[in-house]
């Protein structure tokens, strides 16, 4: 079966610091990867999603960045934190198949990052 | 693009009495539609979801609905169970599409 790891559960980082946040995927090859956050108490945001090594699709244009090494892995980066940065941070995969439903498969979400910028 | 709402925000009901939550979509060429269920401090579960080439589908006390002519959706949990206060949300996606556009959520509580 598949799972999803995402590190570290919970962060506090001063304003101005660099974040990494990881996540990877077990079970699955060539998943489709997302990174999203979401305020407290608000809905999802979507950041970033990758179609394979290396493809990045930015959705939000911020101080974030995210990178993906390995086929399963997904990294959500910032040189220098802000304030506004605070939040549940999200990664979720989704399986990619083909057939008359091919990118219709639904996205599974991770435990979460509790990121906290002071 | 596609646009999803969701109603209502908050929904308090007693416990055995059903809950009903519904979404609007924009893009009638959006055909899946999973809900997800979020408890507090934990990432969303998918709980349900249905293709556009069906009407209605059950797991046990939740249900969802489907009305394409209307581009709406629905989830209905029957019996409701304190377990079941969570914050709700319903997502759309496109054919071939790589994301999904999330409703802004709901949040149930069952009252003892």
């Amino acid at each position: 079966s598949q799972t999803i790891h995402q590190w570290p559960a919970t962060l506090v980082q001063p304003v101005g610091s660099p974040l990494s946040l990881e996540c990877t995927v077990e079970g699955t090859s060539n998943p489709n990867l997302y990174w999203y956050r979401q305020a407290a108490g608000r809905g999802l945001q979507l950041l970033f999603y990758s179609v394979g090594i290396g493809q990045i699709s930015s959705e939000v244009p911020q101080n974030l960045s995210a990178s993906r090494p390995q086929d399963r892995q997904f990294i959500l980066s910032s040189k220098k934190l802000l304030l506004s940065d605070s939040g549940f941070y999200l990664c979720a995969w989704s399986p990619i198949s083909g057939g008359p439903f091919r990118g219709t498969d639904t996205q599974y979400f991770g435990p979460g990052t509790r990121l906290t910028v002071l | 693009g596609e646009n999803v709402e969701q109603h209502p925000s908050t929904l308090s009901v007693q416990e055995g009495d059903s809950a009903v939550i519904k979404c609007t979509y924009s893009d009638s060429a959006s055909n899946y539609f999973p809900w997800y269920k979020q408890e507090l401090g934990k990432g969303p579960q998918l709980i349900i979801d249905i293709r556009s080439n069906v009407g209605e589908k059950k797991d046990q006390r939740i249900a969802v609905t489907l009305n394409k002519t209307a581009k709406h959706f629905s989830l209905h949990i029957t019996e409701t169970q304190p377990e079941d206060s969570a914050v709700y949300f319903c997502a759309a996606r496109r054919p071939r599409g790589q994301n999904f556009v999330f409703g802004p959520g709901t949040r149930l509580s069952v009252l003892p």
